[in-house]
């Protein structure tokens, strides 16, 4: 069964760079598409992009220009950075599997992990 | 995008009750439609994909369907274990959420 761990710091300045790490378990990371969605306080859930277990990517549209999301095989891993973040990036940041196409729905979650952008 | 409109936001209801969530979508999205549950500090858990397919593990009690671009969750028969918040989610193209609707005893 496979199980999903988010880790990273849980505080992060403003202008800073956020930085998530998933680590799969119970299975392999080959095959796959891998996910980082996030939810502010209290409100509902946004996708932030994908990796493949290739290395293909793709990005929400809204996030695009400050995100980088990319897999180690090696370690079974994959990872988030949010450049220039502000408070309107505090969220649980959750990280996510899933197929493509129609396919794109997420199963299984990680716990997720809460991230608070202030000074 | 397209967006997709979740309601009621929020619902009040009793064990037993019959309830059902609707969710429309902006656009055609065939039958790439999902739906979540969330416990408060909990991740999401699928409970249903492409419109009406059951989890392995999901009560038969929750159903799925569609008419159009609306879709609806149905749980039948409410247990005290499905008070929870419940997200849609399309898969059609570049995935997004309905803003959720959180379902309350009554």
């Amino acid at each position: 069964q496979v199980q999903l761990q988010e880790s990273g710091p849980g505080l992060v300045k403003p202008s800073e760079t956020l930085s998530l790490t998933c680590a799969v378990s119970g299975g392999s990371i080959s095959g796959y598409y891998w996910s980082w969605i996030r939810q502010p306080p209290g409100k509902g859930l946004e996708w932030i992009g994908y990796v493949y277990f290739g290395g293909s990517i793709n990005y929400n549209p809204s996030l695009k220009s400050r995100v980088t999301i990319s897999v180690d095989r090696s370690t079974n891993q994959f990872s988030l950075k949010l450049s220039s973040v502000t408070a309107a990036d505090t969220a649980v940041y959750f990280c996510a599997r899933h197929r493509l196409g129609g396919d794109m729905f997420f199963d299984p979650w990680g716990q997720g992990t809460l991230v608070t952008v202030s000074s | 995008d397209i967006q997709m409109t979740q309601s009621p936001s929020s619902l009040s209801a009793s064990v037993g009750d019959r309830v059902t969530i609707t969710c429309r979508a902006s656009q055609s999205i065939s039958g790439y439609l999902n739906w979540y549950q969330q416990k408060p500090g909990k991740a999401p858990t699928l409970l249903i994909s492409t419109t009406s397919r059951l989890q392995t593990g999901v009560p038969s009690r929750f159903g799925g369907s569609r008419s159009g671009t609306d879709f609806t969750l149905t749980i039948s028969s409410l247990q005290p274990e499905d008070f929870a918040t419940y997200y849609c989610q399309q898969s059609y193209s570049i995935p997004t959420f309905g803003q959720g609707t959180r379902l309350e005893i009554k």
